[in-house]
């Protein structure tokens, strides 16, 4: 069935980085925009970022410019997160998902199982 | 930035209550509002895109609407598979801005 799974999490100290990945399965991955999101505990979901089929565009919300960078590779069916100058604050369950866009509107319609990211010292 | 703003952030309901959630945007968004619902440990499922279009497999008890800037949530019979946590999503955008969310509780 479609599947999206994440790994790369772990803990790493503030300052430090981190490399996560998602690998889909089952459906035309190159063909599809994705997203990264991400929860902190107790919290509601923040999106992190998107990125276009063919990799070339891409957003974040101006708190995580230049610190995350997303990209792909389609031979792969693969997407990434690079999270740089980690912080307590990005310390969350990172999910990847799938871009859903239906009726006009801008979705997320298949989700991983997340990965948890810890910035402690 | 859009804002997203939810309530009420947590509720109480029996089984069989109808239960209604409401989301405001800080902009109007005209119809291009998702809901989804998420149970603890697992990712968010998507149940409702472009205010009021059920996803695929989603039961008929879910129902929205609204558009511009308020938009609502409706679970018409409550089963005890919804008792979980639903958050509204901006999808005007591909920067997907998420409200607080609501709990739903077992009263």
């Amino acid at each position: 069935q479609v599947q999206l799974v994440e790994s790369g999490g772990g803990v790493v100290q503030p300052g430090g980085s981190l490399r996560l990945a998602c690998e889909a399965s089952s459906f035309t991955f190159s063909s599809f925009d994705m997203h990264w999101v991400r929860q902190a505990p107790g919290k509601g979901p923040e999106w992190v970022s998107f990125i276009r089929s063919d990799g070339t565009t891409k957003y974040y919300p101006d708190a995580l410019k230049g610190r995350f960078t997303i990209s792909r590779d389609n031979s792969r069916n693969t997407v990434y997160l690079h999270m740089n100058n980690l912080r307590s604050e990005d310390t969350a369950v990172y999910y990847c998902a799938k871009h859903f866009y239906a009726s006009g509107s801008y979705a997320l319609d298949i989700w991983g199982q997340g990965t948890m990211v810890t910035v402690s010292s | 930035d859009i804002q997203m703003t939810q309530s009420p952030s947590s509720l109480s309901a029996s089984v069989g209550d109808s239960v209604t959630i409401t989301c405001r945007a800080s902009q109007t968004i005209s119809k291009y509002l998702n809901w989804y619902q998420q149970k603890p440990g697992k990712a968010p499922n998507l149940l409702i895109y472009a205010a009021s279009t059920l996803q695929s497999g989603v039961p008929s008890r879910f129902s929205g609407s609204g558009s511009g800037t308020d938009f609502t949530l409706t679970i018409s019979s409550l089963q005890p598979e919804d008792f979980a946590t639903y958050y509204c999503q901006q999808g005007s955008s591909p920067g997907a801005t998420f409200g607080g969310g609501t709990r739903v509780e077992m009263k």
